[in-house]
C-alpha cells in the first residue's frame, strides 16, 4: 500500500457526461500527479500540482481539468466524455517536485458507454 | 514520438530462471531511470531506480544495468518466482522547470511458470 488513496475505484458513465476523480496524497507529500493509462497510449502524464499550484502540464485535453485543495487532496474533472476517455486514471504523489520518486495510488477505472 | 522503447512486450520464463527486460531512450537529458511493477488492479509500484552515473544497481533479486553510451538500460530478475508475474514498466525522467516528469515505456507482461 503506497499511502495514496483514490476514489472511486470504478466509474461507469455515458458519453457527454462529466465526472470527478479524487486523490489524497501520502501524508507529507505536497506534489500530486495525474496519469492516464490506456491500451493504445500506455501510461501518460496529464498534469502536476504542487502545494495547490499547477506545476507541469502533459498531454491533458482541454475537456479535462484538475485542482489541488488546501488540504492537498486533488480532483481531476473530466467533461464532455467520449468513448476514448475510457481508461485507468492514476494519481501519484511525491514529497516535492524536485524529488523523482513518485508513489502511485490504486487508480480509478473509468468506463464511458 | 515514443521516447522510451521497451521490449519485449511479453515474456514467459520458468521458475528459477532469469527475466530480462530492455529499454532504450533518446533524450540524453534524462537523468533518472526507474522501473515500476504493476499487478492487475493495482497502481504501478516503484521497484528500483538508477542514475546515469552508475552502470549497475542491485536490490535483492532485481538488478538494473545501465549503458549510457548506448542509451539503453535493462532490468534483470534473478531466480524468477511466480509471484513476480506482473507488468513491468521502465521510465526515464529529467528535471524540467523544477519537476521530474517521467516518460514511460509501453510495459512488459511477465509470466513466471511454476
Amino acid at each position: 500500500d503506497s499511502g495514496v488513496t483514490q476514489t472511486p475505484k470504478h466509474l461507469i458513465t455515458a458519453t457527454g457526461q462529466r465526472v470527478t476523480l479524487r486523490c489524497s496524497p501520502r501524508s507529507g507529500d505536497l506534489s500530486v500527479y495525474w496519469y492516464q493509462q490506456s491500451l493504445d497510449q500506455g501510461l501518460q502524464f496529464l498534469i502536476q500540482y504542487y502545494n495547490g499550484e499547477e506545476r507541469a502540464k502533459g498531454n491533458i485535453l482541454e475537456r479535462f481539468s484538475a485542482q489541488q485543495f488546501p488540504d492537498l487532496h486533488s480532483e481531476l474533472n473530466l467533461s464532455s466524455l467520449e468513448l476514448g476517455d475510457s481508461a485507468l486514471y492514476f494519481c501519484a504523489s511525491s514529497v516535492e517536485p524536485g524529488l523523482p520518486q513518485q508513489f502511485f495510488g490504486p487508480g480509478t477505472r473509468l468506463t464511458v458507454l | 514520438q515514443q521516447q522510451v522503447k521497451q521490449s519485449p512486450q511479453s515474456l514467459i520464463v520458468q521458475k528459477g530462471g532469469i527475466s530480462i527486460i530492455n529499454c532504450a531512450y533518446e533524450n540524453t537529458a534524462f537523468d533518472y531511470f526507474p522501473w515500476y511493477q504493476q499487478f492487475p488492479g493495482k497502481g504501478p509500484a516503484l521497484l528500483i531506480a538508477i542514475r546515469p552515473d552508475v552502470s549497475e544497481k542491485k536490490e535483492g533479486r532485481f538488478t538494473i544495468s545501465f549503458n549510457k553510451s548506448a542509451k539503453q538500460f535493462s532490468l534483470h530478475i534473478m531466480d524468477s518466482q511466480p509471484g513476480d508475474s506482473a507488468t513491468y514498466f521502465c521510465a526515464a525522467s529529467r528535471r524540467s522547470g523544477g519537476s521530474y516528469i517521467p516518460t514511460f515505456g509501453r510495459g512488459t507482461s511477465l509470466i513466471v511458470h511454476p
